[in-house]
């Protein structure tokens, strides 16, 4: 099964608006990251955040972790149209060498 | 610098065929990983690459199998092709560790 799970599946704004979105995993971490995937593409790197870090910004991005709770959450502040796409988190489940990703919260922006 | 680039793109293939994928990572980056993603299951992993070697598999049958030749370029290749193995391919490489992955744009595979 996933690692990852992600909430919501599915988010709907308003350009301008504040977006956030929340991710869930099971087994210890020495990082967690956020990625974008425009339309069925190639998935592009946002932001990574190490197991020891509990918050980090990048541009509109923000994004946190709590390791004791076993979650993190990724905010995009002050939405654009061109911020619609699927978000997915992914964890290297320790040193397993390999990414596992959440099943994606989809983000729609209206303009 | 050059991204990661898959070939092909898109392929049509029939049950009981089999396929071979190819991937060239970023210059300079040593591992080379691969994924399948399907609306049902989302985004498995299927294998790294690192330096020729299969560093990680994942839990994907022995029709799955893949290769990393000296300039880090690897190959997947699908044998006895069946209908659930139509998905999005994607390749990703990263300098060593799989930290922060490069994804090619991936290769659409349909499996009539």
């Amino acid at each position: 099964s996933q690692q990852g799970e992600e909430d919501p599946q599915a988010l709907s704004i308003q350009e301008g608006e504040n977006a956030t979105m929340n991710c869930s995993y099971k087994t210890s971490i020495n990082n967690l990251q956020w990625y974008r995937q425009n339309s069925g593409r190639g998935l592009v790197h946002l932001i990574l955040i190490r197991s020891n870090e509990r918050e980090k910004h990048s541009g509109r991005l923000r994004v946190t972790l709590d390791t004791s709770k076993k979650s993190s959450s990724l905010l995009i502040t002050a939405s654009r149209a061109a911020d619609t796409a699927s978000y997915f988190c992914a964890t290297d489940g320790g040193n397993t060498g390999k990414l596992i990703f959440g099943q994606g919260t989809t983000l729609q922006v209206k303009p | 610098k050059a991204g990661v680039t898959q070939t092909p793109r898109y392929l049509i293939k029939t049950r009981g065929q089999q396929v071979t994928l190819s991937c060239s990572p970023i210059s300079g980056h040593r591992s080379v990983s691969w994924y399948q993603q399907t609306p049902g299951q989302g985004l498995q992993f299927l294998f790294e690459y690192f330096s020729e070697t299969q560093r990680n598999k994942g839990n994907f049958p022995g029709r799955f199998s893949g290769r990393q030749f000296s300039n880090s370029r690897s190959e997947m290749n699908v044998s006895t092709l069946e209908l659930g193995d139509s998905a999005l391919y994607l390749c990703a490489s990263s300098s060593f560790l799989p930290d922060e992955q490069y994804f090619g744009p991936g290769t659409r595979l349909t499996v009539t």
